[in-house]
């Protein structure tokens, strides 16, 4: 079974429009943590933020936030006022256990376009 | 600082053919990760050292994949011989101790096309 779901290969959204893409995980860790990261066309990933499964609050960084549902085990990236710049892929991923050396796990990625 | 440096960051060569890639991680950052990045996929890792320790490598292949990290800091991974399938991103990433929070730091990649 998959650990990461990204069920949007690819999404649109108009210039300072906000956009959520979606992630769900699945494991049986009580403890775990969740990424996003960037990957620009020029191939580098970018970390955006981090949730860990104990955190009460929804990260925020910025103009990104993470809507973590735990229950639903689904941990939405969303981005608000969008820009031209945040045009590509971007990846899901998480670690799970208390280790943070553990290898991060990937979803699939869904590709975003910013239209102007 | 410096972030994770990756080389060369592009590598054409011909199936059956010898290919290596050089990571440097970060200065001090003990954990190194390779990861393989097929189109249109996410990373998946091929290979995690501790040091100069290599504690995770049930995903390489090891009948012509290859890796060492001497002295604990620069890593190299080598492919031989290579095949039409192992066209790919090959990326390094590095992270510093084993606290629950600990981000991983990705180098540029290393694309290489087999023809």
């Amino acid at each position: 079974a998959q650990k990461i779901t990204q069920t949007q290969p690819g999404m649109f959204v108009q210039e300072k429009e906000a956009v959520t893409l979606d992630c769900t995980y699945d494991t049986s860790d009580q403890s775990y943590g969740l990424f996003w990261y960037k990957q620009p066309s020029s191939g580098e990933m970018i970390f955006l933020i981090y949730q860990g499964s104990y955190d009460e609050q929804n990260a925020t960084e910025g103009r990104y936030s993470l809507n973590f549902q735990k229950a639903r085990k689904s941990a939405n990236l969303v981005i608000s006022a969008s820009q031209l710049g945040d045009s590509a892929m971007y990846f899901c991923a998480m670690r799970e256990g208390r280790a943070g050396n553990t290898p991060l796990v990937f979803g699939k990625g869904t590709r975003l376009s910013v239209i102007a | 600082e410096a972030g994770v440096v990756q080389s060369p960051r592009y590598k054409i060569i011909e199936k059956k053919q010898p290919v290596a890639f050089w990571c440097n991680p970060i200065s001090g950052h003990n954990t190194l990760y390779w990861y393989l990045q097929n189109l249109g996929q996410g990373p998946e890792l091929l290979i995690r050292y501790e040091n100069e320790e290599a504690v995770d490598d049930s995903q390489l292949p090891k009948d012509r994949f290859s890796a060492e990290r001497l002295k604990g800091v620069d890593s190299t991974l080598k492919i031989q011989p290579a095949e039409l399938g192992d066209s790919a991103v090959y990326l390094c990433a590095s992270s510093l101790g084993r606290s629950f929070y600990n981000e991983q730091f990705f180098g540029p990649g290393t694309r290489l096309t087999v023809l």
